[in-house]
């Protein structure tokens, strides 16, 4: 079976540039996740799909970011315009039904650098 | 005050050591519990759900103490395989949000 499927692994872009990521989930899976991870930090939600509806996305900076999720299977999660601060890693990660099984599988993540 | 707090470490032991880590998380009302493992520049991946009886699986064995609020986790016998960063979880919100802590990192060493 594959795995979640991110791209791109790697992007360095400088300030105020727009920067995409793309995910494809496990086959089946409803639920779609965007993550950002600092370094030595743990992950933190920025938007919790159920099928094509984005139902939390309390923590995404509404300002710049933006995600959709077509036809409830592959993501896209955008940033417009890109600050130094943005620099992370961007990890899409999908789950059958509820998280509360705890399986959460993530995609290798996509490593944002803004210069 | 954090949702979900671990000690950053790193914890340094040799092999064959026994290490264990703790997590405290801050609302009462969470349902479920997890460690996740996080390798060097890799993905996050289940290690093991917690539960209240508490749970093993091989060499680690994993608590939950809802009345103080925490977790652990015991490796045994570690390996220098181990040696990764290992992150707390705690599901809320009728268990459709997880929230990560900040990770332990382990390094076993020869």
């Amino acid at each position: 079976e594959a795995g979640v499927v991110q791209s791109p692994r790697y992007k360095i872009i400088e300030k105020k540039q727009p920067v995409a990521f793309w995910c494809n989930p496990i086959s089946g899976h409803n639920t779609l996740y965007w993550y950002l991870q600092n370094l030595g930090q743990g992950p933190e939600l920025l938007i919790r799909y159920e099928n094509e509806e984005a139902v939390d996305d309390s923590q995404l900076p509404k300002d710049r970011f933006s995600a959709e999720r077509l036809k409830g299977v592959d993501s896209t999660l955008k940033i417009q315009p890109a600050e130094l601060g943005d620099s992370a890693v961007y990890l899409c990660a999908s789950s059958r039904d509820r998280a509360d099984t705890g399986e959460l599988f993530f995609g290798e993540g996509s490593r944002l650098t803004v210069l | 005050r954090k949702e979900v707090e671990q000690d950053p470490g790193p914890f340094n032991v040799p092999e064959g050591a026994t290490v264990a880590f703790n997590c405290t998380y801050s609302n009462s009302a969470s349902q479920s519990f997890f460690w996740y493992r996080q390798d060097c520049r890799k993905e996050p991946k289940l290690l093991m759900s917690v539960y209240s009886s508490g749970n093993e699986d091989g060499r680690f064995t994993a608590q939950l103490n809802r009345a103080s609020q925490y977790i652990s986790l015991l490796i045994r016998d570690s390996k220098l395989s181990d040696s990764a960063t290992y992150l707390c979880v705690v599901s809320t919100g009728g268990g459709n949000k997880l929230t990560f802590g900040t990770g332990t990192q382990l390094k076993v060493e020869l």
